[in-house]
């Protein structure tokens, strides 16, 4: 089955600075999304990735969907204390007919910020 | 827009018992909905596809007589974990997939089950 690498595995930064995660797919996916996850709550969606070679800003978060849409990085610059969380990449396939299939997730990224 | 809830949020339950949850589009109607598992520290699984009207399909692995799913509208699905026991202790995560050509999926706040 298909699978997400997504590294790293969790990052303890500085109030201010620059993050940076990726994943990575033995296949290719239609779509990639990213999102973010409190403690004890469903997913948030950051940002969706439609086309290969796709860059993509909200805010301070920026996304790339790789050219060979096998890839994706997600950029946080100037984190602040409301960014801890858990960081996942997901891939999506769409079906021929319409529709599309469920979401394959990343392992996550912890993200930690350090006052 | 684009609310997805859940309920209950947590719920505990003796060993062997059965369980419902529910997952409600609430201002949006879902023609397909998905559930997750997830376990602490880890990833979200898919665990079936529900599509309104129809039987839910199944993610290899996952028992169909053990997590019964039923989309009976398009606001509604809901997934009865069987004979619970301890090892399906985990975190239930719903998401819906509105009429969007994005096929964008909407998540539940999660519903965490807790067998004893």
């Amino acid at each position: 089955g298909q699978q997400l690498n997504q590294s790293p595995q969790s990052m303890f930064i500085q109030e201010g600075e620059d993050v940076s995660m990726n994943c990575t797919s033995s296949s290719i996916f239609n779509t990639w999304l990213w999102y973010k996850q409190d403690p004890g709550e469903g997913p948030v969606l950051l940002i969706a990735l439609y086309k290969a070679g796709e860059l993509t800003s909200n805010g301070r978060l920026t996304a790339q969907f790789g050219i060979t849409r096998k890839d994706s990085f997600l950029n946080i610059s100037a984190s602040i204390p409301s960014d801890v969380g858990i960081y996942f990449c997901a891939g999506q396939l769409r079906r021929a007919g319409g529709g599309a299939d469920g979401l394959t997730f990343g392992k996550g990224t912890h993200l930690i910020i350090q006052p | 827009g684009a609310v997805v809830s859940q309920h209950p949020s947590r719920v505990i339950c003796k060993s062997g018992t059965s369980v419902k949850i529910e997952c409600r589009s609430l201002d949006f109607q879902a023609t397909t909905m998905f559930w997750y598992r997830q376990f602490p520290k880890q990833s979200l699984m898919l665990m079936a596809t529900s599509n309104e009207g129809s039987k839910a399909t199944y993610e290899q692995g996952v028992e169909k007589d053990k997590f019964l799913i039923n989309h009976a509208s398009l606001t509604l699905s809901t997934l009865t974990v069987t004979s619970a026991h301890p090892e399906d202790s985990s975190f239930y995560i719903c998401s819906a997939r509105g009429h969007s050509s994005y096929n964008e999926q909407f998540f539940g706040p999660g519903t965490r089950l807790t067998v004893l």
